[in-house]
């Protein structure tokens, strides 16, 4: 299993940007998908959640309306579509694929993240 | 939303000794839904339990989950150089947000 993310840099307060995620090693198309974000020196905040079919999205309050996930199963991709960015968005972006066991389900494989930087 | 809170805060221990981390959520969540992840400086998050106390692919048996409800436990036993990180609980399924906790730094002395 293998996640790339890629997409981030330095970008204006107001701008906009578009993560990407390339996976490989799996079948993307049979996973939900998430991306984590962390600040510096903060801790771990999940930030959007889509299912395999793309049917159904969660975002967390503090992106919503701002944000859009999306995938592209033909090109084994994960999105996420971030604008009017705002300096307390300034994080490391990962990416993570959500696996189900016999006991639960968690976040079990991880990109190593974009960082996006928000600073005029 | 399910608030999940960690603690301690920071835990310093010897290597041999056993570390225990605490997760308390609220409300009360499944079982099956509370995760507990590791994180070194530099690295992306790596899955150690899922479903409260079942152990991820690889993961040696010194990491143990427990708890149910409100209450989750991380058991480090036998602690290592290595396991210096920090480690995050996350409710993971139920009903998103999907939060996690804020964090327990451990260092070994």
């Amino acid at each position: 299993v293998q996640l790339v993310e890629s997409g981030g840099g330095l970008v204006q307060p107001g701008g906009s940007l578009r993560l990407s995620c390339a996976a490989s090693g799996f079948t993307f198309s049979n996973y939900n998908m998430n991306w984590v974000r962390q600040a510096p020196g903060k801790g771990l905040e999940w930030v959007s959640y889509i299912s395999s079919t793309s049917n159904t999205i969660y975002y967390a309050d503090s992106v919503k309306g701002r944000f859009t996930i999306s995938r592209d199963n033909a090109k084994n991709s994960l999105y996420l579509q971030i604008n009017s960015l705002r300096a307390d968005d300034t994080a490391v972006y990962y990416c993570a694929r959500e696996s189900a066991g016999i006991f639960g389900v968690a976040l079990t494989d991880w990109g190593q993240g974009t960082l996006v930087t928000v600073s005029s | 939303e399910i608030v999940l809170t960690q603690s301690p805060g920071t835990l310093s221990l010897s290597p041999g000794e056993r570390a225990i981390l605490s997760c308390r959520a609220s409300p009360s969540i499944s079982s099956s839904y509370l995760a507990w992840y590791q994180q070194k400086p530099g690295q992306a998050p790596r899955l150690l339990i899922y479903g409260a106390s079942s152990r991820a692919t690889g993961i040696p048996d010194r990491f143990s989950g427990s708890g149910s409800g409100t209450d989750f436990t991380l058991t480090i036993s036998r602690l290592e150089p290595e396991d210096s990180a920090v480690y995050y609980c996350q409710q993971y399924g139920s009903s998103p947000p999907y939060t996690f906790g804020q964090g327990t730094k451990l260092e070994i002395k």
